[in-house]
């Protein structure tokens, strides 16, 4: 049973990077058909697909992000990563991982609180 | 970009039926899926391809689609159901995927 957890650093000044984390077990992050997948959650609000990436390396990001956005995997350390530069206060959310086979996201990560503050 | 469209609010007394839509131009051709997520919690998948339930997700909740809607139906709402349901699927090329604004289930 495939298990996600996310880390990385709590706090983020503006205009730096933002790089999480996502390590996966119960699977291998190689397995055919699957994308490994970043969303996240501003306090308060809706859930954000902001991109994902699939076992052979194609990456697909959401278009408004796009221009700020690089995800890549480690497949000696099964995991995947998150960049998001140039970040401002709207950039504070919930980011989960989370793994998609057949078009939906599951199981998903817990989820870690990234605040962009100075 | 593609949008999910899904009203912000629903209440509904304990027994009775919740229905909570989601609409977008590519639902026709592209499957939905809903999810359940409770305060301080990561989202649970309760419905997956329009209408296929998982796995221990209890019998009442149900989904249909209809042309460019697509409805997540919960029976004989429990307390328990309180909480907010997000529809998902992806743009017509299938690259992209998007998640509705989000519903708040009240259970009055």
């Amino acid at each position: 049973q495939l298990q996600l957890q996310e880390s990385g650093p709590g706090l983020v000044k503006p205009s730096e990077t933002l790089s999480l984390t996502c390590t996966v077990s119960g699977g291998s992050i190689s397995s055919s058909s699957y994308y490994w997948g970043w969303i996240r959650q501003p306090p308060g609000k809706g859930l954000e697909w902001i991109g994902s990436i699939y076992y052979s390396g194609s990456t697909y990001y959401n278009p408004s992000l796009k221009s700020r956005v690089t995800i890549s995997v480690d497949t000696s350390k099964n995991q995947f990563s998150l960049k998001l530069s140039s970040v401002t206060a709207a950039d504070t959310a919930v980011y989960y991982c989370a793994s998609t086979l057949e078009g939906w996201f599951d199981p998903w990560g817990q989820g870690t609180l990234v605040t962009v503050s100075s | 970009s593609y949008e999910l469209t899904q009203p912000p609010s629903v209440s509904v007394s304990p027994g009775q039926t919740a229905r909570i839509t989601c609409s977008g131009d590519a639902l026709p051709k592209q499957y939905a899926y809903w999810y359940q997520q409770k305060p301080g919690q990561a989202p649970v998948l309760v419905i997956y391809k329009d209408s296929e339930r998982p796995s221990g997700i209890p019998e009442r909740f149900s989904g249909s689609s209809s042309g460019t809607t697509v409805t997540l139906t919960i029976s004989g709402v429990q307390a328990e159901d309180e909480a907010d349901y997000y529809c998902q699927s992806a743009d017509s090329s299938g690259t992209s995927w998007v998640f509705g604004g989000g519903t708040k289930l009240t259970v009055l």
